[in-house]
Formats: C-alpha cells, structure tokens, sequence
C-alpha cells in the first residue's frame, strides 16, 4: 500500500514531442505528489508537484495531471528537448513530519534530435 | 528553494576502511534529514531517517553498525560506512525537508562511493 508504481521504465521522444510517464498509487492518505528529475551523478531537483485538491498544475512546459479517483497521476512534458533527457522519478508523501518520499522506480527519457 | 550540500561529492578507499559523508542545510534548519542509497539505473532507496538530537530510524535490512548516522546539529548529519566492501559501492544522497510544509524535500548532489 506504501508503493508508487511508475511506468514507462524508459521512453524516446522526438524533439518537439510530448512525453508522458504515469504513475499510481494505493494509499489514499497521500496528500503531496512530487516529479523529480536527475541527471547520471546529481542529485533528484524537484520539478513540479502537485496536491490532491487540483486536477492540473502547469509550469512552462511541464504539466500533472492528477486524477484523484483513479488513484493516478502523470507528468506530461510538452516540446521536449535534448536536454530533458534524464530519469524522472514521481514521488508520494504523507502529511506527516518526519516521514520520507516513497519514490517510484523511474523512468529514462530520451529526447532525440 | 533550500539548498542541501553534501561532502564529499567522490571519495574512493580501499576495503575495510571506514568513510564519513556530511550533509548540511545551507539556508534552513532540519532537525529531520533522510539518507538514500541509489545503484546504477535504480530509484532511491531510504536507508535510514536521521533526527537531530536522538537516534536515527533505520529502514528494514539495513544494518546500524554498519552505517553510523549522527546528527549532532540542526545542520549537519552524517553518515559513516563503517568496514567499507566493494559491495557498498553506490550514491549515497541526503534530503532534507524545507519550505512552508512538510512535504517539500530538497536532496544534496550525492556522494559517489567507490570501494576498492
């Protein structure tokens, strides 16, 4: 119940295409929805995130979409470029101090030009 | 946003050695930090939960004696690889929470592990 199940594993987009990765989760006590991006040896930046009350938050080019009901949420990048190319890790949290993020697996994009 | 360093960000020692890595919150206070081990083309796993003051909270299947978490300020945790092996080798990365709420995490650059 504690898991985050991310998906695809990995993704080639075109330059100038839209990137989608979805994530799921059970617990509904989660209140807090993170994306984080790394790059091969940083550390995860956080890129967006979003809360249960709002179905969409848009910056710049990134977008969640958030679909309480279903239990699922998915990061859309849109005119993706080169230098998105990185792993993207969604995230949970619960509204407790103290707790850590429950991170899914993550997911390799490749934007080719 | 907050910042989280880490030091050092590469360190290579020999098998048997120990290796201590900081991380410091540069512009807040934390009296909560979490530490993760990520291996090549996998997600972060959470090792531990340090907390400033007490004793640290570790994760299922991590061994205590063998990473040594002290957290002796509001700034500055560390974690230490006791009796390092070749299969400790990985990137080591803390966050901490920072922001209006508890939910927002900043992570440090990591620390690259490599025993020999």
């Amino acid at each position: 119940q504690q898991q985050v199940k991310q998906s695809p594993q990995s993704l080639i987009v075109q330059k100038g295409g839209i990137s989608i990765i979805n994530c799921a989760y059970e617990n509904t006590a989660f209140d807090y929805f993170p994306w984080y991006q790394q790059f091969p040896g940083k550390g995860p930046a956080l890129l967006i995130a979003i809360r249960p009350d709002v179905s969409e938050k848009k910056e710049g080019r990134f977008t969640i979409s958030f679909n309480k009901s279903a239990k699922q949420f998915s990061l859309h990048i849109m005119d993706s470029q080169p230098g998105d190319s990185a792993t993207y890790f969604c995230a949970a949290h619960l509204n407790q101090a103290g707790t850590a993020l429950i991170f899914g697996k993550g997911t390799t994009l490749s934007v080719s030009s | 946003g907050a910042v989280v360093s880490q030091h050092p960000s590469w360190v290579i020692c020999k098998s048997g050695t120990s290796v201590k890595i900081e991380c410091r919150s540069l512009d807040f206070q934390a009296t909560t930090m979490f530490w993760y081990r990520q291996f090549p083309k996998q997600s972060l796993m959470l090792m531990a939960t340090s907390n400033e003051g007490s004793k640290a909270t570790y994760e299922q299947g991590v061994e205590k004696d063998k990473f040594l978490i002290n957290h002796a300020s509001l700034t500055l945790s560390t974690l230490t690889v006791t009796s390092a092996h070749p299969e400790d080798s990985s990137f080591y990365i803390c966050s901490a929470p920072g922001g209006p709420s508890y939910n927002e995490q900043f992570f440090g650059p990591g620390t690259r592990l490599t025993v020999l």
